[in-house]
């Protein structure tokens, strides 16, 4: 069973450009979740989507967007690129039934990104 | 706004020792992740609870919901345990349910 995929790996910004970020969750999975983590302020809750809704969001400015497609596969964006935003993102696959506390997480291997 | 606060922030011990690494939080919870990262890696699940206690291996997780505490145990120590151990908590009801996070356990494992 193939696991959480995050393209790209590695990438490098600069400040004022925008990037987009790939998740495709384990087959099956419904819901895909977003995390930054930086050194600071350790793993912060960005988003949350299950079957294309946003079913949560975090305290993060408006420039943090997200959504997901009808393959359960999610894209983050973050447009005006600040120095700040430089942080490993991680995306997480899970069944998603709220009944049963939306189920294990499974994390991609996250996406490093640099703003210079 | 649920905190979430774990201890020991650092712990180096011996092979073969036991080790627990506890976590406590604010308000009630759905469900409680104890996570494990390696350095530059990523970060794999090890538990998910709501509820008592679960064993996988050498790993014992335990979850007191009435005093919002939860304590992961580690069983005969070995260096390959060396990790970042993260807890994380889902709120429970009021339709913002995403995880909150404790700052990590830096775990070190000596021969």
């Amino acid at each position: 069973k193939a696991g959480v995929t995050q393209t790209p790996r590695y990438l490098i910004k600069t400040r004022g450009q925008q990037v987009t970020l790939s998740c495709s969750p384990i087959s099956g999975h419904r819901s895909v979740s977003w995390y930054q983590q930086t050194p600071g302020q350790g793993l912060q809750f960005l988003f949350e989507y299950f079957s294309e809704t946003q079913r949560n969001k975090g305290n993060f400015p408006g420039r943090f967007s997200g959504r997901q497609f009808s393959n359960s596969r999610s894209e983050m964006n973050v447009s005006t690129l600040e120095l700040g935003d430089s942080a490993l993102y991680l995306c997480a696959s899970s069944l998603g039934n709220r009944l049963a506390g939306h189920g294990e997480l499974f994390f991609g291997e996250g996406s490093r990104l640099t703003v210079l | 706004k649920n905190e979430v606060e774990q201890s020991p922030q650092n712990l180096t011990a011996q092979e073969g020792e036991f080790i627990t690494i506890n976590c406590s939080y604010s308000v009630g919870i759905s469900a409680l992740h104890w996570l494990q990262q390696h350095p530059g890696g990523g970060i794999v699940s090890l538990f998910m609870l709501s509820s008592g206690k679960k064993k996988h291996g050498r790993l014992i997780a335990t979850i007191n919901i009435q005093e919002k505490h939860s304590s992961l145990h580690i069983t005969a120590s070995h260096p390959r345990d060396s990790a970042v151990y993260i807890c994380a908590v889902r709120s429970r009801g009021g339709g913002a349910d995403g995880l909150t996070f404790g700052k990590g356990t830096h775990l070190i494992i000596q021969p």
